[in-house]
């Protein structure tokens, strides 16, 4: 089944403390980002990766990190996470660029205290 | 950048009447307008789109109209049903150069009062 998974869907964690998100899809596409979802603010680009090795800046790329080693994977990294970095966050993968549809994963809840 | 703004963020309808949603934006080199459907709990998904070189597109209840001139785009469903409540999301994308930036309205929620 074709599909974008991330993990893990919830987690709560503590100000500073390190943590990653993965995300993976099996469809073979070229372009990845990460997205941030906060109420009345709609969906935010955090980095996006146009092919391996391959990763820039969205809207809202401070406090994260990304890498994009394998076409597959492209895992968000907080180093040191903050609360007002508590919000939703989605993965997505598309074939070529953003002008086809976007595969959404199923999105990660993200606490930090 | 681009900028999409989308409007109202909130609709409640009655079952079988019609929802229109409108969004603006403001690169007139964006060529690219999808509109994504979310319901409670689960990630967006697209439910229609439409390229600049076309000016409707429709799909069943679902339907989208481009003004290129204008800078604008619509959504609009007829005979809704209980089950397209959620949160409506439309965005503007370009292809060619930057072909990264998917930008994102800030999304209307329909409710569908059966």
């Amino acid at each position: 089944e074709a599909q974008v998974t991330q993990n893990p869907r919830y987690l709560i964690t503590v100000t500073g403390k390190k943590l990653t998100v993965t995300c993976s899809q099996n469809m073979n596409h070229e372009y990845m980002s990460w997205y941030r979802q906060d109420p009345g603010l709609g969906l935010r680009q955090i980095y996006y990766s146009m092919n391996v090795e391959v990763t820039d800046k969205g809207d809202v790329p401070e406090g994260y990190k990304v890498s994009r080693k394998e076409k597959r994977n492209f895992p968000l990294i907080l180093e040191s996470p903050s609360p007002n970095q508590t919000s939703l966050y989605f993965c997505a993968s598309s074939p070529q660029g953003m002008s086809t549809e976007a595969f959404f994963g199923q999105g990660t809840r993200l606490t930090v205290v | 950048g681009e900028n999409v703004e989308q409007h109202p963020s909130t609709l409640s309808v009655q079952e079988g009447d019609s929802a229109v949603i409108k969004c603006t934006y403001s690169d007139s080199a964006s060529n690219y307008f999808p509109w994504y459907k979310q319901e409670l709990g689960k990630r967006p998904q697209l439910i229609i789109d439409i390229r600049s070189n076309v000016g409707e597109k429709k799909d069943q209840r679902i339907a989208v109209t481009l003004n290129k001139t204008a800078k604008h785009f619509s959504l609009h469903i007829t005979e809704t049903q209980p089950e397209d409540s959620a949160v409506y999301f439309c965005a503007a994308s370009k292809s060619g150069g930057s072909n990264y930036k998917l930008t994102f309205g800030k999304g209307t929620l329909l409710t569908v009062n059966p």
